[in-house]
């Protein structure tokens, strides 16, 4: 049972190019959310994301970020025009219906801004 | 909105000790505490976790303690070993909210 998986691993960007970045919840698992960690720091709560529908996105910047969760496929978190602020790791987590709170997270996505 | 705050930041202890964490919330409706071990490089790994039904948890050397009242919740590990070497992460939520927030973190160093 493949648990939450994340692509890719790591991802160099310049500035002012975008950013995608992809995670597979677990089997079974309708429910991802998206946090960023900066270094030597806690998790910081990006959005939420049920198949097709933005749950909440109250922690994700107003400009240059968005994130889907099609009915096929991925979520994905997309930044535009990044800027070297955005270099973090974001992490994925996803949870199943009835037990959002239980959150098992994925390898992470390593972003450098250049 | 929650805020959690975790002490200590760093906590040195000889194997075979035990080890205290100790984290603070602020919203009386937060009903969920995850416990989190994050190792180097790797992804956040749930450990435990209570809900405020119950007061204490325990699985093996680990056992989590919730006060409702005072607002606090504690990680315990017991017969500490090297691999226990980390940093653990407390985080809240409530049961309709679902986003986790995360206390800054304790790094743990078990000294052989």
């Amino acid at each position: 049972n493949a648990g939450v998986m994340q692509n890719p691993r790591h991802l160099v960007r310049r500035r002012g190019q975008e950013a995608r970045l992809r995670c597979s919840p677990m089997k079974g698992h309708s429910h991802v959310y998206w946090y960023r960690q900066l270094p030597e720091e806690g998790l910081k709560f990006m959005v939420y994301l049920q198949k097709e529908n933005i749950i909440d996105e109250s922690g994700m910047p107003k400009e240059r970020f968005s994130a889907e969760f099609p009915k096929e496929g991925p979520s994905i978190l997309r930044i535009q025009q990044v800027v070297r602020g955005d270099s973090a790791a974001y992490f994925c987590a996803s949870s199943q219906p009835g037990y959002q709170e239980t959150q098992y997270f994925g390898p992470g996505t390593r972003l450098l801004v250049l | 909105g929650e805020n959690v705050e975790q002490h200590p930041s760093t906590l040195s202890v000889q194997e075979g000790d035990s080890a205290v964490i100790k984290c603070t919330y602020s919203d009386s409706a937060s009903n969920y505490f995850p416990w989190y071990k994050q190792e180097l490089g790797k992804r956040p790994q749930l450990i435990i976790d209570i809900r405020s039904n119950v007061g204490e948890k325990k699985d093996q050397r680990i056992a989590v303690t919730l006060n409702k009242t005072a607002k606090h919740f504690s990680l315990h590990i017991t017969e500490t070993q090297p691999e226990d070497s980390a940093v653990y992460f407390c985080a809240a939520t409530n049961f309709g909210n679902e986003k986790l927030t995360f206390g800054t973190g304790t790094r743990l160093t078990i000294i052989p």
